[in-house]
């Protein structure tokens, strides 16, 4: 079955650097990517899209990778600041439905 | 305002009762999604509708029943509620379905006693 991985554990990183977020993904190959970012309490809200054909996509300070070969999405923010602080999803379309399946989100934290 | 909205926020109900989620959008979006949120699993999805009086199972709809005779609403019932059921149930919507942004209500946190 199709499976997405994100690291489980919370990524701690220091004001100012760059935080970098992980989606491995298995038994698929996705015609595009998703990531949201989902603060407590809140539903999840869209960040950015990157499709297959599409190695790299911007905005503002954040960046999104995508390499079908490694089956792999790095999501990058620069410059991070506490406000970065969230839980961050990706998520890959599923079918011709287009259905998405879900990681389980990463948890990042932005010490000051 | 416009945008998506969901009711209850909260729910307490007991093992056995049917329960009614509320989810209201003001977009006109054609596709309408609901998940459900549990600790240490990604979002997964229950069912969604692809306009009115169309919808389709998801991964997880067992135990739920949907409907959709307005664009707008997209009520998701729980027949008769059981423990495993209790979650954070969140609604969706997008233009066309996963080819944009799905845009999320604030979620219902539902817990059956």
């Amino acid at each position: 079955s199709q499976k997405i991985e994100q690291n489980s554990e919370a990524l701690n990183i220091q004001e100012g650097k760059t935080a970098t977020l992980t989606c491995n993904y298995t038994n698929y190959s996705p015609a595009y990517l998703q990531w949201y970012r989902q603060d407590p309490g809140r539903g999840p809200v869209f960040l950015l899209l990157i499709r297959e054909n599409e190695k790299e996509k911007r905005k503002e300070r954040l960046k999104v990778t995508f390499d079908t070969t490694l089956k792999q999405s790095l999501f990058h923010i620069t410059a991070s600041q506490p406000a970065d602080s969230a839980t961050y999803l990706c998520a890959l379309v599923r079918d011709s439905n287009y259905q998405l399946i879900w990681g389980a989100g990463t948890k990042l934290i932005i010490k000051p | 305002d416009a945008g998506i909205t969901q009711s209850p926020r909260y729910k307490i109900t007991e093992t056995g009762r049917q329960v009614t989620l509320m989810c209201h959008q003001t977009w006109s979006h054609s596709y309408m999604f609901w998940y459900r949120q549990d600790l240490g699993h990604g979002l997964r999805l229950i069912y969604y509708s692809a306009a009115a009086d169309i919808t389709d199972k998801g991964e997880v709809p067992d135990g739920y029943v949907v409907s959709r005779s307005k664009t707008e609403n997209f009520p998701l019932t729980l027949e008769s509620a059981t423990r495993s059921q209790t979650s954070v149930y969140f609604c969706a919507s997008s233009g066309v379905a996963g080819a944009e942004t799905q845009y999320f209500g604030p979620g219902t946190r539902l817990l059956v006693l």
